[in-house]
């Protein structure tokens, strides 16, 4: 059975200050490891796909990158505007549902 | 930009009785999915179709649930007789063909069943 976990569950920065998100996955097969955004009563926005090991992407102030074990999310110089939940999910095998992590509310202080 | 689309935004309904959500995909998508999260925890994977047939299902999805693509547009998901515990945002994402697995997921339908 594939298994996403999230850490930390809660992260405060002041703005500029600059963090990692860590998403630690077991899955078979390894058919993509995405990341997506989620802000309060409001659907997963998606962010990033990443498929092998060592493959990075950059997006404004948001980097993701992939080992075979974990994914990390590096938040350079964060904004108060980035402040949201930020979900890891992993897609494994012939299966195409994804499977979730609990995510990790970022918090952004001025 | 393409967006999916879900009616209503917040649906409240009594324990038994029948309830359809309703998603618009993303019109050149052709694959179709609804997750439900229960209010603090995790995102979970509901069902899957495409080509008008279930593709995949979790064990959440039971004979109380059911899925149809009605017309070229619409995605819904109907709830036989709603239990207090099917209370959570469902939201429904599609993605464009089998070498594209991005999700993309609309704003989801708060379902709260008295």
């Amino acid at each position: 059975e594939d298994q996403v976990t999230q850490s930390p569950e809660a992260l405060r920065l002041q703005e500029g200050e600059s963090s990692s998100l860590n998403c630690s996955y077991t899955v078979s097969g390894l058919r993509g490891l995405f990341w997506y955004r989620q802000d309060p009563g409001k659907g997963p926005e998606f962010l990033f796909t990443l498929y092998s090991a060592g493959e990075e992407k950059e997006k404004e102030r948001l980097k993701a990158t992939l080992t075979k074990k974990e994914s990390f999310l590096h938040i350079t110089a964060p904004k108060p505007e980035d402040s949201a939940t930020y979900l890891c999910a992993s897609r494994g095998g012939s299966a195409r549902q994804l499977t979730f992590g609990s995510g990790t509310q970022l918090t952004v202080l001025p | 930009e393409p967006e999916v689309t879900q009616t209503p935004s917040h649906q409240v309904t009594q324990m038994g009785q029948e309830v359809i959500l309703r998603c618009v995909p993303i019109s050149n998508h052709l694959y179709f999915y609804w997750y439900r999260q229960i209010l603090g925890q995790k995102v979970e994977f509901l069902v899957s179709f495409y080509n008008n047939e279930i593709s995949e299902k979790s064990e959440i999805f039971d004979d109380q649930f059911s899925v149809e693509r009605p017309d070229g547009s619409n995605f819904t998901l109907k709830i036989r007789s709603t239990k207090l515990e099917d209370s959570a945002m469902y939201f429904c994402a599609s993605s464009a063909r089998p070498s594209s697995y991005e999700q993309y997921f609309g704003p989801g339908t708060r379902l709260t069943v008295t």
